[in-house]
């Protein structure tokens, strides 16, 4: 079975700081994908960016980047420059051999002035 | 945008009917997904689909069951349901395992 965990109900961040939202995962699963999606208010999911867990290199999406740590088995979201735009729920997420894509409970952002 | 629509976007059904979503894709992908999302719990995942007619339990499957006859088409049923399955409902479609996914825009039901 597979498991994401996130602990952080919520977060703030004042505009232009960076934001890390924390994610852990757990599977037995020896090959595996962690994502992460944005869902704003008006409700859609928003892919942002997947990291491989044999990827070798962090993955970055424009001011998204993934902290891969595999051994402690975590995959946090870094927001870098935080805009107004960026307040929202994020969810981790991740698939294994049987590709079922598992999230966890979120964690809602609010961007402030 | 990724060719995904649900239906209906709401509705609200007594208890005890028994209601029908449906998901329906124009890109071929192999792989489909129901989900429900509550507040507190994020997303659940119900039921997936790997491919025509076979499909697979998520972690809150108890009192839903799914179709796929045809690629494009993954019908969500609530045989007869109760105000516990009141919840905003989305369908994911992705084109293999360890891709992104993409979402329909959700389907709000309402059991009064």
């Amino acid at each position: 079975a597979q498991k994401i965990t996130q602990t952080q109900p919520g977060m703030f961040v004042q505009e232009k700081e960076a934001v890390t939202l924390d994610c852990t995962y757990d599977t037995s699963d020896p090959s595996y994908g962690l994502f992460w999606y944005k869902q704003p208010s008006s409700g859609e999911m928003i892919f942002l960016i997947y990291q491989g867990s044999y990827d070798q290199q962090n993955a970055t999406e424009g001011r998204y980047s993934l902290n891969f740590q595999k051994a402690r088995k975590s995959a946090n979201l870094v927001i870098s420059a935080s805009q107004l735009g960026d307040s929202a729920m994020y969810f981790c997420a991740m698939t294994g051999t049987a590709s079922k894509l598992t999230f966890g409970t979120g964690t809602r952002l609010q961007v402030t002035l | 945008d990724a060719g995904i629509t649900q239906s209906p976007r709401h509705k609200v059904t007594e208890t005890g009917t028994p209601v029908t979503l449906r998901c329906h894709q124009t890109e071929n992908h192999r792989y489909m997904y129901w989900y429900r999302q509550d507040p507190g719990h994020g997303l659940r995942l119900i039921h997936y689909s790997y491919g025509v007619k076979d499909t697979d339990k998520g972690e809150v499957s108890d009192g839903y069951s799914v179709s796929r006859s045809k690629t494009e088409d993954f019908l969500l049923t609530l045989e007869s349901a109760t105000s516990s399955q009141t919840s905003v409902y989305f369908c994911a479609i992705s084109y293999r395992a360890n891709t992104e996914a993409f979402f329909g825009q959700g389907t709000r039901l309402t059991v009064v």
